[in-house]
């Protein structure tokens, strides 16, 4: 069973902080890793992807990847109350076009 | 608009009933998925389509539940003989079919089932 975990927060952090969002997952043969944010009764929207080990960067928006120890994370730096938004981590293996969603961290910032 | 258009945005029904949902993707969009979220959950893959066919159905939950994509653009879900447990937002998303994880969803179907 392909697994992902995030914890559920809520996550507070004052506005201007940087903001710490984790995920680890269970399958090894996972490739592509991807953070969405989810507003309260909106659709999940794609903010990053991140398919190598390292970090990637977008703006205020930084993901690192660690595949050793199946850790991915997703940093916002300057956080902003319009961040506060559940973040959703998601995956997929080689040659799949699932995705296996974690049940989303709630981040609050807090003005 | 441009984006992934879902109709009905709400439906209420009854146990036992048929449910048909709807889903119209971004032109152009070759790759078409069908997921549902219960609440406090993430997601739930249930099919992917690659143009008209079902390229992936492994997440469908049982016989009851079928999707169609006849011309390659718009997709109908059809739940049968609905139960309880299959009240959830459903969500439909579209991509270029480049690879597997940049969606655009569409706002969903909320399903309730009473």
């Amino acid at each position: 069973q392909k697994e992902v975990e995030q914890n559920s927060g809520p996550l507070s952090v004052p506005e201007g902080a940087i903001a710490s969002l984790n995920c680890t997952y269970s399958d090894r043969g996972s490739q592509s890793f991807f953070w969405y944010r989810q507003y309260s009764g909106k659709s999940p929207e794609l903010i990053m992807s991140i398919y190598s080990n390292g970090d990637k960067e977008d703006g205020r928006f930084t993901a690192q990847l660690n595949k050793a120890s199946q850790y991915v994370s997703l940093l916002i730096r300057d956080s902003q109350p319009s961040d506060s938004a559940t973040y959703l981590c998601a995956s997929s293996g080689a040659g799949s076009y699932q995705l296996t969603f974690g049940k989303g961290t709630k981040l609050s910032v807090i003005p | 608009g441009a984006g992934v258009s879902q109709t009905p945005s709400n439906k209420v029904t009854e146990k036992g009933k048929y449910v048909e949902l709807r889903c119209d993707p971004i032109s152009g969009h070759t790759a078409l998925y069908w997921y549902r979220q219960s609440l406090g959950q993430g997601p739930e893959f249930l099919i992917y389509f690659q143009g008209t066919g079902a390229a992936d159905d492994s997440g469908l939950p049982n016989d009851r539940f079928f999707a169609v994509r006849p011309e390659g653009s718009v997709s109908t879900l059809k739940i049968q003989r609905t139960e309880r447990g299959d009240s959830a937002v459903y969500l439909c998303a579209s991509s270029i079919g480049q690879g597997p994880g940049e969606l655009f969803f569409g706002e969903g179907s909320r399903l309730t089932v009473l």
